[in-house]
This record gives structure tokens, C-alpha cells and sequence, in this order.
């Protein structure tokens, strides 16, 4: 239950396109859903995050969506960029008493 | 403001050695988390660590051990070292105030057992 399943495992991206990836999770007391961003030799950045009240958030580029009763939630990137080259979490906690349970990461390359 | 900051960033060990990692949270954070990162579990919680007390604890053996002192920085100690403990172990702090508490990460610390 406290599981969070994320896919694609890598994901290959042309300069321009979109970029998507998808989360689910079992634990509905998560009430809390950050996306972080690695780059090689760095630790995880936090890059958007959303709370179940809401059905999408758009922060520039960066777009999540999320289905409350699907218990899933997805990253899109839009006009991917070389520079996006990188690890991308999806994580959840359940704020009171809390731990991140993260996915196992996307490797996504953006092709120029 | 800084950074959360690591140190050190590598360390190389030998299996049945100790070693300590140290953090030092972004100012006025008072919560720290400690994470292990490998390619084949990926990110998995430690512990947590708030007001020097450990509220948080993962699911790893009790070699694993943790530690705040009065200022926010916290130490995490690996004894009786296995090869299975190569990993990235990576800090993160919170401001903790009512609300979400984002966490912040540090860039880890690259932990090699031989």
C-alpha cells in the first residue's frame, strides 16, 4: 500500500514534443504529490507539486494532472527541451507523520 | 540562502568499517530526512529527524542510525559496513509549518564499499 508505481522507465523525446509521464499509487491517505527532477551528480529538485483538491496544476512547461479515483497522476512536459534531459520522481507523502514514497524514476532524453 | 549542504561527497570503505555522513539543513529548517538512492531500490527513506528526535523511521536494519543535534544538523552512521550499502545517501530538509512541507535535497553523499 505504500507503493508508487512509475512509468515509462525512460522515455525518448524529440526537441518540441511532449513529454509524459505516469504515477500510481495505492495509499489514499497520500494527500501530497511532488515531482522532482535529477540531474547526474545532483540531488533530487523539487519542480511542481499538487495536492488531490485539485485536478491540474501548470507551472510553465510543467503540467501535472491527477485522477483522484484512478489514484494516478501524470507529469506532462510540453516543447520538451535538451536541457529537460534528466531523472524525473513522482512522489507521495501523507503530510501528517510523513515520509516521500517515490517512484522509480523516468529517465527522459530529449533529442535535439 | 544556502543550500542544504552534504559531507562529505564521496567516501570509500571497506565492508565491516563504520562511517558517518553529516547534513547541515537550509537555515531555519528544522527537519531533516535521510534517504538511500541505488539504481536497483531507488529512493528509499531512512529516517526523519525534528527538534533532535527521531519521528520517522524506514524500513532498514539498526546498523542504520541517525542523530540532530540543538542547531538542525543531523548525522546518520552506518556501522558493520556491507557491499549492499554503496549507495547515494542524500539529506533533505523541511521548513515545518502547518501546510505542505516541501523538502529540499542536498546533492548526497556517494558512499563506496569494497
Amino acid at each position: 500500500q505504500q507503493q508508487v508505481k512509475q512509468s515509462p522507465q525512460s522515455l525518448i523525446v524529440q526537441k518540441g514534443g511532449i513529454s509524459i509521464i505516469n504515477c500510481a499509487y495505492e495509499n489514499t491517505a497520500f494527500d501530497y504529490f511532488p515531482w522532482y527532477q535529477q540531474f547526474p551528480g545532483k540531488g533530487p529538485a523539487l519542480l511542481i507539486a499538487i495536492r488531490p483538491d485539485v485536478s491540474e496544476k501548470k507551472e510553465g512547461r510543467f503540467t501535472i494532472s491527477f485522477n483522484k479515483s484512478a489514484k494516478q497522476f501524470s507529469l506532462h512536459i510540453m516543447d520538451s527541451q535538451p536541457g529537460d534531459s534528466a531523472t524525473y520522481f513522482c512522489a507521495a507523502i501523507r503530510q501528517v507523520g510523513g515520509k516521500l514514497i517515490f517512484g522509480q524514476g523516468t529517465e527522459l532524453s530529449v533529442k535535439p | 540562502k544556502a543550500g542544504v549542504t552534504q559531507t562529505p561527497r564521496y567516501l570509500i570503505k571497506t565492508r565491516g568499517q563504520q562511517v558517518t555522513l553529516s547534513c547541515s539543513p537550509i537555515s531555519g529548517h528544522r527537519s531533516v530526512s535521510w534517504y538511500q538512492q541505488t539504481p536497483g531500490q531507488g529512493l528509499q527513506f531512512l529516517f526523519e529527524y525534528f527538534s533532535e528526535t527521531q519521528r520517522n523511521k524506514g524500513n532498514f536494519p539498526g546498523r542504520f542510525s541517525g542523530r540532530q543535534f540543538s542547531n538542525s544538523r543531523s548525522e546518520m552512521n552506518v556501522s558493520t559496513l556491507e557491499l549492499g550499502d554503496s549507495a547515494l545517501y542524500l539529506c533533505a530538509s523541511s521548513l515545518e509549518v502547518a501546510g505542505y512541507n516541501e523538502q529540499f535535497f542536498g546533492p548526497g553523499t556517494r558512499l563506496t564499499v569494497l
